[in-house]
């Protein structure tokens, strides 16, 4: 069974730093990995999709790495802002399912 | 392009009261999705819709039945609503069949069951 898990739970940062969080995998045959950002009381925004033959994505100030072999992706936060402050949501897809598997998130927050 | 809907935002019911929880998206997508998210278990799929006329299982279907309406409208009907089913509810939508899309999701309903 597929278990995805972040670490840290939270994490608390100087602005201007730049930062990754991570996210691990049991079950490397993966589809697709997908990045969310979630603001308190909000819905999910998507950030990046990664497809399972791609090795990173890049938006703007992301960069999100996908390791399969290792059951690993990394989502590097460049010269983090408060506003990047939200809860950071990896969840994978096996193999063309319609099914997300969801990790629990890392709450960021990004300090003035 | 409002992106996905979802109505109403917070609703509050009594234990074996019946409501539907509704959900639009205006991108033409054929994949929708419902979704559950409580704290300490992450979000857990409901149930879907891989394109128009057809609804699965997903997770944790047990107390709920969807409709797909049509191709814009996946509504979500607790028929007895029970306090386990506190949660917050986040409706998706995805473009494509295949499962190599992004998903959309809504910004949710806080249904809280006393």
């Amino acid at each position: 069974k597929q278990e995805v898990t972040q670490i840290p739970a939270a994490l608390s940062v100087p602005e201007g730093e730049n930062l990754v969080l991570n996210c691990s995998f049991t079950d490397s045959a993966i589809y697709n990995l997908q990045w969310f950002r979630q603001d308190p009381g909000k819905g999910l925004t998507s950030l990046l999709l990664i497809q399972s033959s791609q090795r990173e994505q890049t938006s703007g100030r992301l960069n999100a790495s996908l390791d399969k072999s290792s059951g690993r992706s990394t989502l590097y936060i460049a010269a983090s802002q408060p506003g990047d402050s939200a809860t950071y949501l990896c969840a994978v897809r096996m193999d063309s399912s319609y099914k997300l598997i969801f990790g629990s998130g890392t709450r960021l927050l990004v300090r003035p | 392009n409002a992106g996905v809907t979802q109505t109403p935002k917070f609703q509050v019911l009594k234990t074996g009261q019946s409501m539907t929880l509704q959900c639009a998206q205006d991108m033409n997508h054929n994949s929708m999705y419902w979704y559950r998210q409580d704290p300490g278990m992450g979000l857990r799929l409901i149930y879907y819709s891989a394109s128009e006329g057809t609804t699965d299982k997903g997770e944790v279907p047990n107390g709920y039945n969807v409709s797909r309406l049509n191709k814009r409208e996946f509504s979500l009907r607790l028929e007895s609503a029970a306090p386990s089913q506190t949660s917050v509810y986040f409706c998706a939508s995805e473009r494509g069949g295949g499962g190599s899309d992004e998903q959309y999701f809504g910004p949710g309903t806080r249904l809280t069951v006393t």
